[in-house]
């Protein structure tokens, strides 16, 4: 079955450091990989996505790269700010090519990032 | 903004008491979601709707039952429960074909 391993936490930065949250994978066929992201006392949020190997999702200057070879999807960010505190989740989407016409994910058990001042 | 609201977002009930959670989405979809996220816990999967049908039951008890009148709304209706049902729960959207689900904000949950 799919399952994604998130890197453990929580994670401390100061503000500016560089992050990596890293997130590998087992699927079968071709699955999609996202980053959701869940700030203090709200829902959770689509951070980024990349739906073939190869592909770089970005988004507010977070970005990860789908390594099929690795089966990795790493988190990265050059310069964390205070905002970014949050709880970061790996997420793998089997949808349609799962065989269903819905939307399948398995989530990483998430990880909490903390950036002081 | 989001494009998944959900309400209420905070809901304290007694063990006796009758709930419902009530989830609206505008963007088009055609499958829906009801997640719960407890403490220390991964995020579980209850139930699936595609096309109003309810397609998933991950072996949730009784005392929550799901509803999907139409495509764009989604009602979670509690009787019943237990203090270890006090969690975070999220209802999502999807294309029926696509596979990116949009979460709202969540409906926190406290049982007593």
């Amino acid at each position: 079955g799919n399952s994604v391993t998130q890197m453990e936490g929580p994670v401390t930065l100061s503000e500016e450091a560089f992050l990596t949250i890293n997130c590998t994978y087992t699927a079968t066929g071709y699955p999609s990989l996202f980053w959701y992201v869940q700030y203090p006392g709200e829902g959770l949020q689509l951070l980024l996505k990349a739906t073939k190997a190869d592909d770089k999702g970005s988004n507010k200057g977070f970005e990860a790269t789908y390594r099929k070879e690795t089966t990795s999807f790493h988190l990265e960010k050059g310069s964390v700010q205070v905002s970014d505190s949050a709880v970061y989740f790996c997420a793998l989407g089997s949808g349609s090519a799962g065989g269903t016409s819905y939307g399948k994910l398995t989530f990483g058990q998430g990880t909490i990032l903390t950036v002081h001042p | 903004e989001t494009g998944v609201t959900q309400t209420p977002r905070h809901l304290v009930m007694g063990m006796t008491n009758k709930k419902s959670l009530k989830c609206e989405q505008h963007l088009g979809h055609n499958a829906m979601y009801w997640y719960k996220q407890s403490a220390k816990k991964p995020l579980e999967l209850m139930f699936v709707y595609s096309l109003e049908e309810r397609v998933e039951n991950n072996s949730v008890p009784s005392r929550f039952s799901p509803e999907c009148p139409n495509s764009s709304h989604l009602f979670l209706h509690l009787h019943t429960l237990q203090p270890e049902d006090s969690a975070l729960y999220l209802c999502a959207s999807s294309q029926e074909t696509g596979n990116t689900i949009y979460f709202g904000e969540g409906s926190w949950l406290t049982v007593v």
